[in-house]
């Protein structure tokens, strides 16, 4: 199993450029999760989805949308890049049943810098 | 979300034990208590969870104290491939979601 695959690895944009950060898991997951990682910080949750056809809002969603339009893939677009968005990006997926707890899986992130 | 408290940073000689504490003692009943590790450069890799008793894998053991306020990742044996931040993290239960929030973890050194 590829588990998380996560691309690209490093991205650089201008200021007000959009682009698609692509996120795929093949375990079959329901869970899956945005976060942003900034230097020398803890991870902080964007966007997550609890199954196809849902997501929602994190800690910190603004400038960025997602959708999840099948179980294996959970794209982050962003609209309108800003130097504020610099950061390291990680996608998370986790299986769930019932009210039983599983560890979430990572990916290897997104390395972006808007300049 | 309940929080954790833990030690910004901690030093193990390798090949020797390490006990990573954490506190939680505004923890719910349905809370799990999950631990993950971030080596540098990489995303947060799972390194054990538990809900009240203590719980091993092959990476590490979990002790919980009793009253579930607090916690301890312990790992047996240091390496050097162990030096990473560590996160311990509250996980509850909502209706359609259970998100994992980050505090900022202790990072670990391990000297040679």
């Amino acid at each position: 199993n590829a588990g998380v695959t996560q691309t690209p690895k490093f991205q650089v944009l201008k200021t007000g450029q959009s682009m698609t950060l692509q996120c795929a898991q093949d375990m079959n997951h329901e869970y899956m999760s945005w976060y942003r990682q900034d230097p020398g910080m803890g991870l902080r949750l964007i966007h997550y989805s609890v199954g196809a056809g849902i997501t929602d809002q994190g800690e910190v969603p603004n400038g960025y949308n997602v959708s999840r339009s099948t179980t294996e893939d959970f794209p982050l677009r962003l609209l309108s890049a800003a130097p504020s968005q610099t950061s390291v990006y990680f996608c998370a997926s986790s299986y769930s049943k019932g009210l039983r707890d599983y560890g979430y899986t990572f990916g290897s992130g997104t390395r972006l810098t808007v300049v | 979300d309940a929080k954790t408290t833990q030690p910004n940073s901690m030093e193990s000689n390798e090949e020797e034990p390490v006990h990573l504490p954490c506190n939680h003692s505004t923890i719910s009943g349905t809370d799990y208590i999950h631990w993950y590790r971030q080596l540098p450069s990489q995303g947060p890799e799972y390194v054990i969870h538990g809900l009240t008793s203590n719980v091993n894998n092959r990476m590490a053991s979990l002790a919980i104290a009793e009253d579930r306020k607090s916690s301890t990742l312990i790992l047996h044996r240091a390496t050097l491939r162990d030096a990473a931040v560590y996160y311990c993290i509250l996980r509850g239960f909502k209706t359609g979601a259970n998100n994992l929030f980050f505090g900022t973890g202790t990072r670990l050194t391990v000297i040679p």
